[in-house]
């Protein structure tokens, strides 16, 4: 079946400009999560979605930075007045059930690059 | 706060040797969950091998198994006969609790010399 897929798989903005990033998690999994990690770290959590709600959304950076998911799939990440540091890339991940175990899968991710 | 440590940087293996990726923990809550991934310069994400906290055996899958010891907060990655496409650089990551994030180390970049 489908994996996590991502858009745009690349995204160059200017500084000041809004972007939105867009995840499509395989069907039928409910939980749904966003990372970010820049150049040669580690991963960095930003929100988890149970369904259409966010019960942690502890690791979003800004008030810059927000997030929804619609009818328990799709979800967007949206940065409004992007910096620089926000260049970095955007990964998304899915997982069937929210347990402890429930292995995580991650989509290609976006590269967001902010001149 | 929960967190993992990843101490080498970098890792090198002669091709069909096994090789050891350290990871140490911290928590302090009784049920968490252990992860391995593996990213290849494409940047994907692939998952590579998982062990509970109440797991009583070492997590096995191929060629990789988990060297679980949970006195001592390790949980490292022993990957045997090594391949060139293994080369890739390896994350630890820590699940604690139903529906918690993932918190990842720093990452292992393994380079396999043929």
């Amino acid at each position: 079946g489908a994996g996590v897929s991502q858009s745009p798989s690349n995204k160059v903005t200017e500084k000041g400009k809004d972007v939105e990033l867009r995840c499509d998690p395989i069907s039928g999994h409910t939980a749904l999560y966003w990372y970010r990690q820049r150049l040669g770290q580690g991963l960095e959590f930003l929100i988890y979605f149970q369904g259409n709600s966010a019960p942690d959304k502890s690791g979003l950076p800004s008030d810059r930075f927000s997030a929804e998911r619609t009818g328990e799939s799709v979800s967007t990440l949206t940065i409004q007045r992007t910096q620089q540091e926000d260049s970095a890339v955007y990964l998304c991940a899915s997982s069937l059930v929210p347990a402890v175990g429930s292995e995580q899968y991650f989509g290609p991710g976006t590269r967001l690059t902010v001149t | 706060a929960q967190k993992i440590t990843q101490t080498q940087p970098g890792m090198f293996v002669q091709e069909k040797e096994a090789v050891t990726l350290d990871c140490t923990y911290d928590t302090s809550d009784p049920s968490y969950g252990l992860f391995w991934y593996k990213q290849p310069s494409s940047g994907e994400m692939i998952f590579l091998i998982y062990q509970g906290s109440y797991d009583q055996q070492n997590a096995t899958e191929g060629r990789y198994s988990l060297n679980f010891q949970k006195a001592r907060k390790s949980a490292n990655l022993v990957i045997s006969a090594s391949q060139l496409g293994d080369s890739a650089m390896y994350f630890c990551a820590m699940k604690r609790g139903s529906g918690s994030r993932l918190t990842f180390g720093e990452g292992t970049q393994l380079t396999v010399n043929p």
